[in-house]
């Protein structure tokens, strides 16, 4: 299984701010992809991190207010811009081996906006 | 579209009480099913899968059964302990596109 590290684990940021989180996988990988799970809710998926190219956004999201970089297969960011406390919530990160189909999730960033 | 809907919670059940969360799902073709759970103050974990029809997922006592013709994959355990106490999230997966839609979860809360 892949081990996968993200950083910050947890933030409080003021309204009007961006924050960007990292995600490190310790092993190359397929596919990456950003989740967000708000208070109380299930997991949404934002978008899938494409190495070397623009992210592939679900509907909802847009690059302006979530942009993603995807610079290898190990390494991925996801900034969250221009913050509301609308946007508190955990921002997963999740990858998918090279060896199986099974998706793997990082701990997630616990996020506060005030 | 693709969609999962499970059982809604809280569900609260005493020590060593037979547990079964509801989930079916919605989809075109033949996805991947999961549940995947949530201790408190923890990430997002596997728990079980299974990936094709009649399959039996099964770990740390749950159980699941991929159920084509009732479109379900009910999550079943004989015996639950205080330390089941999470949320549990049933979620389906297409290979090709690696996408996974999850259901609402669950909130587990077992009394000792």
């Amino acid at each position: 299984s892949a081990v996968i590290s993200q950083k910050p684990s947890r933030d409080i940021c003021q309204r009007g701010t961006s924050l960007t989180i990292q995600c490190q996988v310790d092993s190359q990988v397929t596919m990456m992809f950003w989740y967000r799970q708000q208070p109380g809710q299930s997991l949404t998926l934002i978008a899938t991190a494409n190495q070397g190219s623009e992210a592939t956004y679900e509907s909802g999201f847009v690059i302006d207010k979530f942009p993603i970089s995807r610079p290898n297969l190990t390494f991925s960011t996801l900034t969250v811009s221009n913050m509301s406390p609308e946007d508190s919530s955990i921002y997963l990160c999740s990858v998918v081996g090279l060896q199986s189909n099974e998706q793997f999730f990082g701990p997630g960033t616990r996020l506060t906006v005030l | 579209g693709n969609s999962v809907t499970q059982m809604e919670g809280p569900v609260t059940l005493s020590e060593e009480a037979f547990l079964t969360i509801n989930c079916t799902y919605t989809a075109t073709g033949y996805p991947s099913l999961f549940w995947y759970v949530q201790y408190p103050g923890e990430g997002l974990q596997l728990l079980l899968k299974a990936t094709k029809a009649d399959d039996k997922g099964s770990n740390k006592g749950f159980e699941a059964t991929y159920r084509k013709e009732t479109t379900s994959f009910h999550l079943e355990k004989g015996s639950v302990q205080v330390s089941d106490s999470a949320v549990y999230f049933c979620a389906l997966m297409y290979s090709s596109a690696s996408k996974i839609i999850f259901g609402s979860g669950t909130r587990l809360s077992i009394r000792p």
